[in-house]
């Protein structure tokens, strides 16, 4: 299976700051990363497909790139609204594996 | 509006089964793959199984492989999860997921239940 390591697992941000949330896989996977977004006590919300794609009703303050095995998910002005937990997901074989995680709080 | 509405979580002993059922509405159901994904209290998220649109196609996570078997009732909008042979490692929130994509089987998700929790112990 596909090992994917997101770092860092925790981080602490104030609104408006940018962040950067990092995703690597064990071996290349072409671009078929997912990104989620999970608050507490909710389900996953689908934020970027493709590496690079924003999922439709996503604010465009959310942004990924990457390529091969590194990608990134990136937040250029946090909103109060985006302090929650981040999940990278690839999907280039089976099964779809995901990240651990990164909890972003508010600093 | 797509709406997963899981159902079927409980309390079950070690070894013991369990049934999970997804209620679709929303979108043309049988044109769309299905998975279901858990989430251990306080962890990530784990694939478990997938389902094809028109249920010919079934994979699973070795981790449930012989235990768990996934299907579907496209007459009535249904995803299940028949659940055997329960371990306390499979206590979790058990999600349904919707591909996004028409056709597509193992890709990535657009819309979720809310969750049902199982829980084995004794």
């Amino acid at each position: 299976d596909i090992q994917m390591t997101q770092s860092p697992s925790s981080l602490s941000a104030s609104v408006g700051d940018r962040v950067t949330i990092t995703c690597r896989a064990s071996q290349g996977i072409s671009n078929s990363l997912a990104w989620y977004q999970q608050k507490p006590g909710k389900a996953p919300k689908l934020l970027l497909y493709a590496a690079s794609i924003l999922d439709s009703g996503v604010p465009s303050g959310f942004s990924g790139s990457g390529s091969g095995t590194d990608y990134t998910l990136t937040i250029s002005s946090l909103q109060p609204e985006d302090f929650a937990t981040y999940f990278c997901q690839q999907y280039d074989s089976t099964p779809g594996t995901f990240g651990q995680g990164t909890r972003l709080e508010i600093k | 509006e797509v709406q997963l509405l899981e159902s079927g979580g409980g309390l079950v002993q070690p070894g013991g089964s369990l049934r999970l059922s997804c209620a679709a509405s929303g979108f043309t159901f049988n044109t769309y793959a299905m998975s279901w994904v858990r989430q251990a209290p306080g962890k990530g998220l784990e694939w478990v199984s997938a389902i094809s649109g028109g249920g010919g196609n079934t994979y699973y996570a070795d981790s449930v492989k012989g235990r768990f078997t996934i299907s579907r009732d496209n007459s009535k909008n249904t995803l299940y999860l028949q659940m055997n042979s329960l371990r306390a490692e499979d206590t979790a929130v058990y999600y349904c997921a919707k591909v996004k994509l028409e056709y597509q089987l193992l890709i990535y998700f657009d819309y979720w239940g809310q969750g049902t929790l199982v829980t084995v112990s004794s």
